[in-house]
This record gives structure tokens, sequence and C-alpha cells, in this order.
């Protein structure tokens, strides 16, 4: 099983430039997440899907938009890049909440210039 | 005072050391708690996972949550270098939270 995939894994993007991170798992899981993980500063929900249909905001939330595609997918956009959004993201699952315990994907890191 | 307070490291220790990690936190509420290890350049993955109070032992890895004292604790025996890894706590309060508070992360290195 793959578990977990994100794409891209790298992205350099130019302040004001759009994109799009893509996040898809194969376990099933009825619930997903967007984490940014910044130095200091741990692991902070960006937004989650508690379930197919459903998307709410997270701890940081600002300058982000996501969409729940499917059961299987989950992407999280940045309509405007800046500086500050520099970080490594990580997409998560879980079967229900987060007290049943997440697969996060392997990271992408995104550098805003 | 943050929710959960980690102490960041870093941590060096030599193989074999028994190794102590430790998380405070402050809202009463949380009641899973959890011990994810994140190697460098790599997502976390779930060590340890313990329900409210008390002990639970994996191997060689021992999750420990006192919750009167806000406290919780993990436990590697017999350390190895192939633990060298951040290790980070997290913890819930369920009853349909989604919200995961994670600690910052305590780095460690077992040295040969």
């Amino acid at each position: 099983n793959a578990g977990v995939t994100q794409t891209p894994k790298f992205q350099v993007l130019k302040t004001g430039q759009s994109m799009t991170l893509q996040c898809a798992q194969d376990m099933n899981h009825n619930s997903m997440y967007w984490y940014r993980q910044d130095p200091g500063m741990g692991l902070r929900l960006i937004y989650y899907s508690a379930s197919e249909g459903t998307t709410d905001k997270g701890e940081v939330p600002n300058g982000y938009n996501v969409s729940r595609l499917n059961k299987r997918e989950f992407s999280l956009r940045l309509e405007s890049a800046a500086p500050s959004q520099t970080s490594v993201y990580f997409c998560a699952s879980s079967e229900a909440g987060p007290d049943t315990a997440l697969t996060f994907g392997a990271g992408s890191r995104l550098t805003v210039l | 005072q943050k929710e959960v307070e980690q102490d960041p490291g870093p941590l060096s220790v030599p193989e074999g050391a028994i190794v102590s990690l430790n998380c405070t936190y402050s809202n009463s509420a949380f009641q899973y708690f959890m011990w994810y290890r994140q190697y460098s350049r790599k997502g976390p993955e779930l060590l340890m996972y313990t329900y409210s109070s008390g002990n639970k032992e994996d191997g060689r890895f021992t999750a420990q949550v006192d919750k009167s004292s806000k406290y919780i604790s993990l436990f590697i025996r017999d350390s190895q270098p192939s633990d060298s890894a951040t290790y980070l706590c997290a913890m819930s309060a369920g009853a349909g939270s989604y919200q995961l508070t994670f600690g910052k992360g305590t780095k460690l290195s077992v040295i040969p």
C-alpha cells in the first residue's frame, strides 16, 4: 500500500503565484488533513475534512483553500503565495477523528521567494 | 502558557541508554495521547497511542500518562542508533474534536 501520497515533493514559487498541493490516500480513510510544519512552531492544522463532502478550518487557514475531491483526494490551494507560506506541508488521513491516529504523507517542501 | 510544552532538545545519548521524553499540557479536556516519530525529511509516524491515564508498553517503548499532573512521558529502553529522530507528542480531546495539538518535538540522537 502506498498510504498517503503527496505531490509535488518540492516547489519554488514567486510571491503572488498560485499553486495546488495534491494528496491522495488509499486506505479508505474518512478524514483527511493538511498541516504545516515550521521550525520552532511544530505541526499546525490548516484545514481538515471530517468526511467526503465536508471541509473545516483549522488553526491557521488564512491564505489557503481546500477541496475534498472525493473520498481519496484532498487538495490544498495557495491562491496568492506569500513568503510567510514557506513551509513543509503534510497531508494526513485517519479512519475517523485524529484520536484514531493519523497516517502522514512524506511532505511537500514549498519555498516562496 | 502554550497548550502543550515539549523540550526541543537536542538530546544526545549513547547506544543502550534509557531515554525519557516528556510533555506537559494545560488543557484538562485532553483524553487521547500519542507519540509520533519523525525521521529527517520524512512524515511523522505513529509510535504509541494511549487513552486516558496509565501505561502502555510496546517492545522497547513505554508510554505513560499522568492526567492529574498533566504530564506524559515516552521511555525508550536499550536505545539504538535507528531511534535517532524527532519525537512529537500529540493530544486530542476526542468527542468529535478534529484538532490534534502537537508538541514542537524533541530531537534525539543515539550515538553508537
